[in-house]
Formats: C-alpha cells, structure tokens, sequence
C-alpha cells in the first residue's frame, strides 16, 4: 500500500533552515508529484509547492518562493522540502502529500495519500 | 489566485443527521474541486475529488457534486467518527488553494 513516512520534528532558531524528508513506497515513485502543504497551529491548509518525480518540475506559492526548495531523489525514493530564513510565523506542521493528476503529469490534481506531518517549530 | 469560500465555518449536528457543506470558487475550477477530511491531530484524508468521485475506501454515505464556481459536500447520515474539520481544494490554477475550512462538531 502507498505510505508515506516523514521525518522527525524540528525546533529551530530564526534566520535557521530545516530540510523535512517524506520517504515513499508502495507504488511506482516517478509516476507521481508530491504537494507540500503546512498548517499553523489551529489553522488551515497551506499550500506551499509541488514537485514532480518524474521530470522535477516545481511549482511554489509566491509568498514562499524566495525561501522554499522542494526536490526528490528518485534513487532513495524521497521527496524533500527546505525552508530557509525561518521565523516564528513558519511555526507548523509540515505534510507531503502525494499528487495524482487527472490526466498527464500537471495540474489540475488530487492528493490522495499525505504523509503523517513534521512539526517545525521556530523559537528563540 | 482562486479563492474558496466554505460555508457554514462551524456546524452542530447529530448522528444520523445529514448535512452539506458549500464551497464557492471565485473563478472557475471546472469540475477539478476535491476534498479532505480532517480529524484533529491527523493528517488530512482525501474522500472526493473531481468534484464527484469517491476515493477509495471511503463510505458512500459521502458524495460531492458541483462544477464551475459552486460545489456541495454532503454526508447522508452523520456517524460519529464524522465530526472533524472539512476543507474543499482547488488545483485547476497555481497557487492551489483550499478553502478556510468546516468544523463539523457534535451538537
């Protein structure tokens, strides 16, 4: 079954980086992108990028694009997301999601299985 | 950016109970609309996409419909592993965005 398996919570200072890894495996890696969405505490959803396996394509969020790397290495099977420059505003919890598209290899598409979040937390 | 308004924010309902969620667009998605439960503490759980179709393995008492600027979420009989947070999701342009969400609460 497809699982998507993240790594471990973060504290960081600001002006730090963190470097959030999503390891994929039951299904074939190329064939799917990988959405990276994070979610406040008691907030909603965030986009912040998607990254395509096959081709490494990506896509970010403006108010992001400065500051975040979203890649995968097809050879270990995981996807990665960076985010530098952090503040106590990218406090979070940080999802993979992977991306299925409704036809070909790019948007429009779903996330049908999501990692199980990586809490970041930003403080001094 | 495309904007998604859900509504009601907040709903009080009892097992049993149906209820229907809104999600506005305020641009046209097509029918390429989706969307996730969320249980606190949980990642969030894919139950329809395209507007219409359900995931797999998610029940049936949960359908979508809609297209264009104007989709509904509707669960027929509210079980209690229901109550959680609901948000719609649109992908049709960049940036993907998601709707602020529906917390669905026991009344």
């Amino acid at each position: 079954q497809v699982q998507l398996v993240q790594s471990g919570g973060e504290v960081k200072k600001p002006g730090a980086s963190v470097k959030v890894s999503c390891a994929a495996s039951g299904y074939s890696f190329t064939k799917y992108g990988f959405n990276w969405v994070r979610q406040a505490p008691g907030q909603g959803l965030e986009w912040m990028g998607w990254v395509g396996s096959g081709n490494g394509n990506t896509d970010y969020a403006q108010s992001l694009q400065d500051r975040v790397t979203v890649t995968t290495d097809t050879s270990t099977r995981t996807a990665y997301m960076e985010l530098r420059n952090l503040t106590t505003a990218d406090t979070a919890m940080y999802y993979c999601a992977r991306t299925n598209s409704f036809g070909g290899s790019n948007r429009p598409w779903y996330s049908d299985s999501w990692g199980q979040g990586t809490l970041v937390i930003v403080s001094s | 950016d495309i904007r998604l308004t859900q509504s009601p924010s907040s709903l009080s309902a009892s097992v049993g109970d149906r209820v229907t969620i809104t999600c506005r667009t305020s641009q046209t998605v097509s029918s390429f609309l989706n969307w996730y439960q969320q249980i606190p503490g949980k990642a969030p759980k894919l139950l329809i996409f395209g507007a219409s179709a359900l995931q797999s393995g998610v029940p049936s008492r949960f359908t979508g419909s809609g297209s264009g600027t104007y989709f509904t979420l509707t669960i027929s009989s509210l079980q209690p592993e229901d109550f959680a947070t609901y948000y719609c999701h649109q992908s049709y342009n960049s940036p993907d965005t998601f709707g602020q969400g529906t917390k669905l609460e026991i009344k």
